[in-house]
C-alpha cells in the first residue's frame, strides 16, 4: 500500500504526559499537512510542510504542539503537557507540488487523554 | 477562502443517483470547487475538482452553475459504502500557496437500503 500512513492509530495517555505521533506521506508528495478533527466537526488545519520547511501554523497550534518534518519524509507531531481538550483525532495528509493540490488522508492517530 | 453552504443531512436510495448541493456564492475566479468525503472513521477522501466545467471520473460527477455561485455532487448510482459525510471546500489550487483546506460542516449521506 503506497498510501499515507500513520503510527500509532490510537491512543491513551493521561493528562500531562507527552505524546509523539508519526506520518510517512506519499513518497513522491513534497507537501505533508497536519489537521485534528473533534467530534462532529470537520477537520481543522494545524500546519504544512513543504518538504522540510514549515510554512504555515494555525492559531490551533499552541506552544504544546510541536511539528517537525527532517530531510523532507515523514513527519512527527508532538503535544506536551496533554490536556483533556487535545482529546481528538490526528489526520496527516500529503500532495504533491502541482498543479490542483488534491491532499491524500491517512487513516488518522485517535487522542484520549483522560 | 469563499466559505459554502451545505445541508447537514440527506438520504438516498440505494442504486438511485445521490445529488449534494453546495452554495458558494462568494468565490472568487480563481478558486476550484473540491469534494472530499469522509466514511465514518478513516480519513478523508478525495472526489473531484472543478474551476467551471463539469467533471467527471470514476466516483462521481461534479456540475457547476454557469454563474459558479453553486455546484452539485452527483453519485450516480449510490451504494450503502457511499454513507459518509461529504464536504463541498473552495479554495485556489496555487503552488505559491499553502492551500490548506477549510472544511465545514458537511453534509452527512445516508445510503438506505
Amino acid at each position: 500500500d503506497t498510501g499515507v500512513s500513520q503510527d500509532p492509530r490510537h491512543k491513551i495517555t493521561k493528562r500531562g504526559q507527552n505524546v509523539t505521533f508519526r506520518c510517512d506521506p506519499i513518497s513522491e508528495h513534497n507537501r505533508l499537512y497536519w489537521y485534528r478533527q473533534t467530534l462532529g466537526q470537520g477537520p481543522e488545519f494545524l500546519t504544512y510542510f513543504q518538504n522540510e520547511a514549515q510554512l504555515e501554523k494555525s492559531r490551533l497550534l499552541s506552544d504544546r504542539f510541536s511539528a517537525e518534518r527532517p530531510k523532507g519524509s515523514f513527519s512527527t507531531l508532538e503535544i506536551q503537557r496533554t490536556e483533556q481538550g487535545d482529546s481528538a483525532m490526528y489526520l496527516c495528509a500529503s500532495s504533491p507540488r502541482a498543479p490542483y493540490n488534491e491532499q491524500f488522508f491517512g487513516p488518522g492517530t485517535r487522542l484520549t487523554v483522560l | 477562502d469563499a466559505k459554502t453552504t451545505q445541508p447537514p443531512s440527506m438520504d438516498c436510495a440505494e442504486g438511485r443517483a445521490a445529488n449534494l448541493p453546495c452554495n458558494h456564492s462568494t468565490i472568487s475566479g480563481n478558486e476550484y470547487v473540491y469534494w472530499y468525503r469522509q466514511i465514518h472513521s478513516q480519513g478523508p477522501q478525495y472526489i473531484i475538482h472543478g474551476l467551471k466545467n463539469n467533471e467527471t471520473n470514476e466516483m462521481a460527477s461534479l456540475i457547476i452553475t454557469e454563474d459558479r455561485k453553486s455546484s452539485t455532487l452527483i453519485l450516480p448510482h449510490a451504494t450503502l459504502r457511499d454513507t459518509a459525510v461529504y464536504y463541498c471546500i473552495v479554495r485556489v489550487a496555487d503552488n505559491n500557496a499553502g492551500n490548506m483546506l477549510t472544511f465545514g460542516g458537511g453534509t452527512r449521506l445516508m445510503v438506505k437500503p
